[in-house]
This record gives structure tokens, C-alpha cells and sequence, in this order.
């Protein structure tokens, strides 16, 4: 299968700081996907990005497809952003391989 | 407020018992999924259904089997629980478009003893 990385594998920011968070990925994709794990374990779908930029508030995320990378930017970071961040791919649409995630603690 | 329903948030079972672990949305969504997740692993996934009564298997689907009878519900059966199956276990659902965001269930963590 498709190995993902992620790194780092941690980070702590102070409240509004900016971050990045890297997903390197082992073959090319047509299915990537970021997700957002709370501290209560519920998991969020935070953006559809095979290729390309998007954007939403304060998060955005850019995949390079030729490069097998993809960057998710957090700015302004918030308490709430705390969680685990995941990257997704999948070669053929749904079976997605997820990294081993990013854990983000944002202190007060 | 669409949602995916886990049946149980905690659940402790003993080896060699069958445990079913129930999967229910309502949003009419074709796809549906069950994941385990473990840690410094992330998410594997163990079955897939595309549709009723239809089912694929993922990654690791030893030790699973899956039923899709109807097409709001997706149950995970763990046919002789084992230690090595202690893990959260995790459903999800799209409608089947790529692009279309997955929305996952709480999860159930599971303690086979």
C-alpha cells in the first residue's frame, strides 16, 4: 500500500502562533484528505485536496501531486485546534491510508 | 444535524466471545466504512460497503466480517474476540463522490480481556 508520513509527529504552539504540518506520501494519489481528531476522539473531515489550494478560515492546505507532498497551515492558532491531525490518501478514491498524524496541543 | 451513530462508546468483552459493533446513519449514504485505530498507527482500514449488502475488504480484514442488510446500517463482527483486537473502532459514511467529506461516527473502544 501507500505509505504516508506525517511530521512532525508533535507540536505545541502558544495561542496564536502559525504552524505547518507535513504529509509525504509514497505513489501517486487521486484521493487525499485531511482530518481533524478532537481530544474526545470525534474526527472531522477538514478538506478534499488531491491537488492544488484551499482554504478555509484559518486553515489551509496546499498538495503538490508531483511531489508527493501535502501542507496543511494552521493560522492564528486557537485552543480548540488541539487535537490530532491526520492525512488521508487513497490511489483509487476510497481506501484511504492514513498517517500516523500530527498531535497539536495549543496552550493558552 | 446529520450523524453517524455508534452503538456503544465502551465496550469490555472476554476472548472467544462474537461481538457485534453497530454502525447507523442517516443521511442515506452509499458508502460506509469500519476503521480501527491504533496508537502511532493511525486509521487501517478493515471493510468497506459501497452499497446494500455489498462489502470489500480493507487492510486488515482478518478476524472481521461485516454485515450490510440495510443501507443505514453497517455491523462490524468480531467472530472470536482476541486480546489483539483491544482498539478503537471507528465507522464512517459518504455519499459516493471522492470529493465528498467522510463523517465519522464517536467511536467504540473495545477491551477484549
Amino acid at each position: 500500500g501507500i505509505q504516508v508520513e506525517q511530521s512532525p509527529p508533535d507540536l505545541i504552539l502558544q495561542e496564536g502562533a502559525n504552524s505547518t504540518l507535513r504529509c509525504n506520501f509514497s505513489d501517486s494519489v487521486n484521493n487525499l484528505q485531511w482530518f481533524h481528531q478532537n481530544p474526545w476522539g470525534q474526527l472531522i473531515n477538514l478538506f478534499y485536496i488531491p491537488s492544488g489550494t484551499k482554504q478555509n478560515g484559518r486553515l489551509s492546505a496546499t498538495t503538490v501531486a508531483t511531489e508527493r507532498y501535502s501542507l496543511l497551515y494552521i493560522s492564528s492558532s486557537q485552543t480548540t485546534d488541539s487535537g490530532v491531525y491526520f492525512c488521508a490518501v487513497a490511489r483509487y478514491d476510497y481506501k484511504l491510508s492514513f498517517g500516523a498524524g500530527t498531535t497539536v496541543t495549543v496552550r493558552a | 444535524d446529520v450523524k453517524v451513530t455508534q452503538s456503544s462508546r465502551y465496550l469490555v468483552k472476554r476472548t472467544g466471545e462474537k461481538v457485534f459493533l453497530e454502525c447507523v446513519q442517516d443521511m442515506d449514504h452509499e458508502n460506509m466504512f469500519w476503521y480501527r485505530q491504533d496508537p502511532g498507527l493511525g486509521l487501517r482500514l478493515i471493510y468497506f460497503s459501497y452499497d446494500v449488502k455489498m462489502k470489500e475488504k480493507g487492510d486488515i480484514p482478518e478476524g472481521y466480517s461485516v454485515s450490510r442488510e440495510k443501507k443505514e446500517r453497517f455491523s462490524l463482527i468480531l467472530e472470536s474476540a482476541s486480546t489483539n483486537q483491544t482498539s478503537m473502532y471507528l465507522c464512517a459514511s459518504r455519499i459516493q463522490v471522492p470529493s465528498y467529506g467522510y463523517t465519522f461516527g464517536s467511536g467504540t473502544r473495545l477491551t477484549v480481556v
